[in-house]
């Protein structure tokens, strides 16, 4: 099993550029989460989602947009960048709510 | 709100000392807990969790918390440090938000071991 993969790994984009993460989970999990990881702020979760079709805001989720079309993959859209959306994205997938939520490898984004 | 607070940003230990690395949190019902580490350019991986069994817990890599309800604590440690140990550390705890249970992380503590 690949677990969860995380595409692109790096990207630099222009301020106002749009672009959209792709993640991907094999181990069929039911709830998927998008984080951003800033130095001295931990991880803050931005979207999740609770199965197939279904979204929901986490604690940062101004700026990003996020479709979960199918139960393995969650897509996080950002649709004009700006330089404050500089960060680490790390996508995360658990089988239920309580349960561990595995861990992509992360995509840095630098937005100019 | 239910929150997670780490001691030291950065800990510095000899190879073969002690390592401790403090967690306290806050949480308005029994809180679910976890502390994962996290090695350079990679994503996090799941040391340990306690979910209301017992308080002592043990994981991976010779790792171990304990959960301390009176203090509302939830330290690592590991007896003997070893260089592959350096790394940074996240508490986290999940507790109910806005109708979902969520993840909610401290904001690291970057552990360095020198020889």
């Amino acid at each position: 099993n690949a677990g969860v993969t995380q595409t692109p790994k790096f990207r630099v984009l222009k301020t106002g550029q749009s672009m959209t993460l792709l993640c991907a989970q094999d181990m069929n999990h039911e709830y998927m989460y998008w984080y951003r990881q800033d130095p001295g702020m931990g991880l803050r979760l931005i979207h999740y989602s609770v199965g197939e079709g279904t979204t929901a805001k986490g604690e940062v989720p101004d700026g990003y947009n996020v479709s979960r079309l199918k139960k393995q993959n969650f897509l996080l859209g950002l649709e004009s960048a700006a330089p404050s959306q500089t960060s680490v994205y790390f996508c995360a997938s658990s089988y239920r709510e309580l349960q561990t939520q595995y861990f992509g490898p992360g995509t840095r984004l630098l937005v100019l | 709100a239910q929150s997670v607070t780490q001691l030291g940003s950065h800990v510095s230990v000899s190879e073969g000392a002690l390592v401790l690395l403090r967690c306290n949190y806050s949480s308005s019902v029994p809180p679910y807990l976890f502390w994962y580490v996290q090695y350079p350019n990679q994503g996090l991986q799941l040391l340990l969790k306690y979910t209301s069994a017992a308080t002592l817990v043990k994981g991976i890599n010779g790792f171990e918390a304990e959960f301390k309800k009176s203090e509302t604590s939830f330290h690592l440690t590991k007896p003997s440090a070893h260089m592959s140990d350096a790394a940074e550390y996240f508490c986290a705890v999940m507790a109910p938000s806005g109708g979902y249970n969520k993840l909610i992380f401290g904001a690291g503590t970057r552990l360095a071991v020198h020889p």
